[in-house]
């Protein structure tokens, strides 16, 4: 059975100062990789996916996750973070050979302290 | 281009009751996900559909089902709500160009009393 762990429910960080958040992953077959991220009382919007190639992707609000094949794992990471960044981030995987399902971490909330 | 809705955004139920949830796909979209984020968790999927038919389905009981209309719009029904049903249900509509990639509605908040 594929799961994922996010093995933060919480992480407070200053304002400006670097974060990652911990995603690994178990799976007996391939996987796409997805962080999404919840900002309060609103739906679940794509922030970065890997399919393939590159295993560093990035997105277009300063976030990058690396995909390591031999630990398994997705982490993401942001240099600087804003006040703006508070919201839950969920890391998330699909099935190459399945109907695409993703199945989901328990989410991380990221807490900016000013 | 509209982007994934759902409808209501809110719904407050008795225990016993039956429910419909309601989502509109993005256009071009065919493939539609039903998602249940209970609080401080992460979504688990209950059942896909693609063009009309069930895709896929979750661990779920037969009492969660759904339904895909024409247009790819769908609906999610609960029978014999019971209390941990009480969660946000969401949705995400995905292409055939772009299967992984699924594109989530607001959720509709629901609750049983």
């Amino acid at each position: 059975a594929q799961s994922v762990t996010q093995l933060d429910s919480q992480v407070p960080v200053f304002e400006e100062a670097p974060v990652e958040l911990r995603c690994n992953y178990s799976s007996s077959v391939s996987v796409y990789l997805f962080w999404y991220v919840q900002y309060p009382n609103q739906g679940l919007q794509l922030l970065l996916k890997y399919l393939s190639g590159s295993t560093l992707v990035e997105s277009i609000n300063g976030f990058e996750a690396e995909f390591n094949k031999s630990q398994t794992s997705f982490h993401l990471r942001k240099p600087s973070v804003h006040i703006s960044d508070t919201a839950e981030y969920f890391c998330a995987v699909s099935l190459m050979d399945s109907n695409y399902q993703l199945i989901w971490g328990a989410g991380t909330k990221l807490i900016i302290k000013p | 281009e509209t982007g994934v809705t759902q409808s209501p955004t809110h719904l407050i139920k008795t225990r016993g009751q039956q429910v419909t949830l309601r989502c509109s796909s993005q256009s071009g979209h065919n493939t539609v996900s039903w998602y249940q984020q209970a609080l401080g968790q992460g979504p688990q999927f209950i059942f896909q559909y693609y063009r009309e038919e069930e895709n896929g389905r979750g661990n779920f009981p037969p009492r969660f089902s759904g339904l895909q209309f024409p247009n790819y719009s769908s609906e999610l029904n609960v029978n014999a709500l019971e209390l941990d049903d009480s969660a946000l249900y969401l949705c995400a509509s995905s292409s055939p160009e772009t299967a992984n990639e699924q594109y989530f509605g607001p959720g509709t908040r629901l609750t049983v009393t």
